[in-house]
């Protein structure tokens, strides 16, 4: 089946510590996303990736890192710069040029 | 900032009304509204979308209406269900080159049985 996968569904960390989200496509989409969740706060833009090996801060990139080294993934570094990490974190896929964007599962992270 | 302003952040409407949720944007360069869905612990899915060449898009019982003088837009679900019961978010973007998405902030709704 085509789509898009996150894991963990959940993952915890203690304060201090960087978190790798995954997130990996099979829709061969050229653009990835990852979006930050809170509760009354909708989306929010994190970073975002149009084609592999490029990639573009969104609205909150502060305390965030990204690659694309293949087409297919586009993980999510979590720093010990982000001064409030937990949230729901979304990432979701587009072709190029297109404008419906697929999204996965979503990750719950908790920092303690 | 872009922004696109959603109400209400709530919303409780009895099985078989109408739900009727809003949103106003302010870039003029906006060309494609979006509405996306959401269950708990879910991602969001596309819903239903619109550009701005049309004033109303309908399908099934999901139905967009445009405003574009105005720059407002609203989703109404007909003879709404309790599987109606999400997060409904609206966004809008530029679809010149790869436009990212301005969402709004979300309405919870509610359908009692």
């Amino acid at each position: 089946d085509g789509g898009i996968t996150q894991s963990p569904k959940y993952l915890f960390r203690k304060e201090g510590q960087n978190v790798t989200l995954s997130c990996e496509q099979n829709l061969n989409h050229d653009a990835m996303y990852w979006y930050r969740q809170d509760p009354g706060q909708g989306l929010r833009l994190i970073y975002y990736s149009q084609i592999v090996n490029d990639f573009q801060k969104g609205d909150i990139a502060e305390g965030y890192s990204v690659s694309r080294e293949k087409k297919e993934s586009f993980p999510l570094t979590v720093t010990s710069a982000q001064k409030n990490p937990t949230a729901f974190y979304l990432c979701a896929s587009t072709v190029a040029g297109g404008y419906e964007q697929y999204f996965g599962p979503g990750t719950r992270l908790t920092v303690t | 900032q872009q922004q696109v302003k959603q109400s209400p952040q709530s919303l409780i409407v009895q099985k078989g009304g109408i739900s009727i949720i809003n949103c106003a944007y302010e870039n003029t360069a906006f060309d494609y509204f979006p509405w996306y869905q959401q269950f708990p612990g879910k991602g969001p899915a596309l819903l239903i979308a619109i550009r701005p060449d049309v004033s109303e898009k309908k399908e099934g019982r999901f139905t967009i209406s445009f405003n574009k003088s105005a720059k407002q837009f609203s989703l109404h679900i007909m003879d709404s269900q309790p599987g109606d019961s999400a997060t409904y978010f609206c966004a809008a973007s530029n679809l010149v080159g790869y436009s990212t998405l301005t969402f709004g902030k979300g309405t919870m709704l509610l359908v009692s049985p």
